[in-house]
């Protein structure tokens, strides 16, 4: 499978404990992105990292919430202290960098579900 | 700031019938424009693309969708409803330069009735 993979696809977790979400891009991608999903509303941009970098972490939660794209190995997204207002499905997207091949669009996993008891 | 208005959080129509989505978008600079959709629990599949080249886009599965910059819109249409585009969709918008930044609409669930 050649698409954005993300895991765990579900996780439980209770209040105040750490979760943590990956997501490997498409082979050949450099940028990833996060978005969340809460119920009845439209996906909320999160994060976009290039690898090693942030470059617009603009939705991102001052508190509790990282990520990180590391030069090696899947991007994460750490949310530490969960609440349950942070009970929500999150999706990875990825594109190629600047250039020829990239056509605009974004290529989704499909999502990590996180349920805070 | 771009954003994406979408009319109607929820459309039903019977299967046959034609599928028209409505998106509004504000963009201070020309947009790309894009329609998604999602079966239950699952990920975002691309339907369609508008990046500056023809205004009347054909996507899979039929849709098509068309740009009318004088109008600020890029409403998703398919002639005729089959029970299998029952999903939710999502219209969303970037800008040029801007990475693939994307900024999406609140959805649209489509219901297709027998």
């Amino acid at each position: 499978n050649a698409g954005v993979m993300q895991n765990p696809r579900h996780l439980v977790r209770r209040r105040g404990q750490e979760a943590r979400l990956r997501c490997s891009p498409v082979k050949g991608h450099s940028h990833v992105y996060w978005y969340r999903q809460l119920p009845e509303e439209g996906l909320k941009f999160m994060v976009y990292l290039q690898k090693e970098n942030i470059i617009d972490e603009s939705g991102m939660p001052k508190e509790r919430f990282s990520a990180e794209f590391p030069k090696e190995g899947p991007s994460i997204l750490r949310i530490q202290q969960v609440v349950r207002g942070d009970s929500a499905a999150y999706f990875c997207a990825s594109s190629p960098g600047s250039g020829g091949t990239n056509t605009g669009e974004l290529f989704f996993g499909e999502g990590s579900r996180l349920t805070v008891l | 700031a771009q954003s994406v208005t979408q009319l109607g959080s929820h459309v039903s129509v019977s299967e046959g019938a034609l599928v028209l989505l409505r998106c509004n978008y504000s963009s201070s600079v020309p947009p790309y424009l894009f329609w998604y959709v999602q079966y239950p629990n699952q990920g975002l599949q691309l339907l369609l693309k508008y990046t500056s080249a023809a205004t009347l886009v054909k996507g899979i599965n039929g849709f098509e969708a068309e740009f009318k910059k004088s109008e600020t819109s890029f409403h998703l249409t398919k002639p005729s409803a089959h029970m299998s585009d029952a999903a939710e969709y999502f219209c969303a918008v970037s800008r040029a330069g801007g990475g693939n930044k994307l900024t999406f609409g609140t959805g649209t669930q489509l219901k297709v009735e027998l």
